[in-house]
This record gives C-alpha cells, sequence and structure tokens, in this order.
C-alpha cells in the first residue's frame, strides 16, 4: 500500500479482554516495528520483525503481550487480560533492512481499557 | 542504556519567526544516529531530519536544521520562518548503528504552538 495502515484506529474494551491490533506495512519493507505511547509521552519500544520472525522481543512488557507477522507482511499485536495500564497508542513502522532504512510510521492504534 | 531527554514540554513561536527545540542523549556508542520527528494530531510520526553521528556536518532540511554538538552529547533542532503547519510535538530519538535491531529510543516531546 501506499502507507503503513494500523486498524483499528480506536478500540475500547473492558479490563480482562483480550484485544488484537493490525499492522499492514509499506510493500517490499521486511523490517517491522511495533512501538507504544502511553499519554504524555514519547513511543517505546515493543518488537522488530525482520521477515516472518521476531528478531527483537525485548520491549514487551510481560506475557500478556504477544506478536505474530506469519507470512512476513501483516503483523498483529496481541493482548491478553487487558489492564487498565495498557491504554495507550500503539504504533507500527515499518522499513526497508538496511542501517539507513526510514522507517515510516502508521497513524496508531488508540486503546482504551476500562 | 541509551537515554533521550527533552527539557522543554511546551514552547511556542510566532509565525514566520525561528524557534530551536532542544534535546541531550546519553551513550556510550561512537556510531549511532539521531532524529527529530513530528507527530500532528493524526498521531503519525514524520520523520524530520536525521544525523549521522560520524558526520561533523550539521543537516539540513530546507526550513529545519540541527545544532549537533556530539561532544556535548547535544542535538537541537532549528525551525526557521515558522510555518502554521509546524505545530505538533516533536519527539528527538537516537538509534544505535551497525547491524541489528534498528529500535529507536524516544525522548518524551516538546509542544510547538506556533502563534499567527
Amino acid at each position: 500500500g501506499a502507507g503503513v495502515s494500523q486498524t483499528p484506529s480506536n478500540k475500547v474494551t473492558e479490563k480482562g479482554k483480550y484485544v488484537e491490533l493490525r499492522c499492514d506495512p509499506i510493500s517490499g519493507h521486511t523490517a517491522l516495528y511495533w512501538y507504544r505511547q502511553s499519554l504524555g509521552q514519547g513511543p517505546e519500544f515493543l518488537i522488530y520483525f525482520q521477515g516472518t520472525g521476531a528478531a527483537d522481543d525485548s520491549g514487551l512488557p510481560n506475557d500478556r503481550f504477544f506478536a505474530v507477522r506469519p507470512e512476513g507482511s501483516v503483523s498483529t499485536l496481541k493482548i491478553q487480560r487487558t489492564e487498565r495500564g495498557d491504554s495507550a497508542v500503539y504504533l507500527c513502522a515499518s522499513s526497508q533492512p538496511r542501517e539507513t532504512g526510514e522507517l515510516f510510521f502508521g497513524e496508531g492504534s488508540r486503546l482504551t481499557v476500562l | 542504556a541509551q537515554t533521550v531527554t527533552q527539557s522543554q514540554p511546551e514552547m511556542s513561536v510566532q509565525e514566520a519567526e525561528t524557534v530551536t527545540l532542544s534535546c541531550t542523549y546519553d551513550t556510550s556508542e561512537s556510531d549511532y544516529y539521531l532524529f527529530w520527528y513530528k507527530q500532528p494530531p493524526s498521531r503519525q510520526m514524520i520523520l524530520v531530519i536525521r544525523q549521522e553521528a560520524y558526520k561533523q556536518q550539521n543537516a539540513t532540511e530546507n526550513r529545519f536544521s540541527v545544532n549537533f554538538q556530539k561532544a556535548a552529547k547535544s542535538f537541537s533542532l532549528k525551525i526557521s520562518d515558522s510555518q502554521l503547519g509546524d505545530a505538533a510535538m516533536y519527539f528527538c530519538a537516537y538509534r544505535i548503528g551497525g547491524a541489528g535491531s534498528y529500535q529507536l529510543t524516544f525522548g518524551k516531546g516538546t509542544k510547538l504552538s506556533v502563534i499567527p
């Protein structure tokens, strides 16, 4: 596609529920990143995919968070047993897999946990 | 661990004037990149300018320029001839160089208002 697409744009859920957030990167970009941006903060790294594999998941806060990219394109961030502290904007970015590759960000998914 | 600090939560500038946003960072690495990103209300992070640490020359992109002071670990952004469309959150970010995960470390941001 023309840019990084994220769905849903906004998601409201109840504490304890399961949530999936989707990211469709720019065509041909093999590198994909998830970031979390809490209110009043800069984005914080969650996970990095190179192709289908998670090359760096050191930013995932706990085992309730999981992300997949089964075919090396679309990625899904999955959050189990959501907590109010999970409320944030979840940003996805993609790039070419080279050192100077610019990150292109989507418009994010705003998650609100009631 | 690398940290990025933006000490100005909010700044304002008169339209057509010049404003400078501050950023300092802490790293023990010698090979790294620094960035300024703009985030309008649409939430999409947009790259404004990039600086490679090995380059002594300050990066410029049209009305945007940086003052990169490597020894002081300072990386400020200057916006000249400010326009209403420049109003946004601005984030300074750091990334280590070399192969591997190209994750960015962001500061907390500076909210820039442009006064007509």
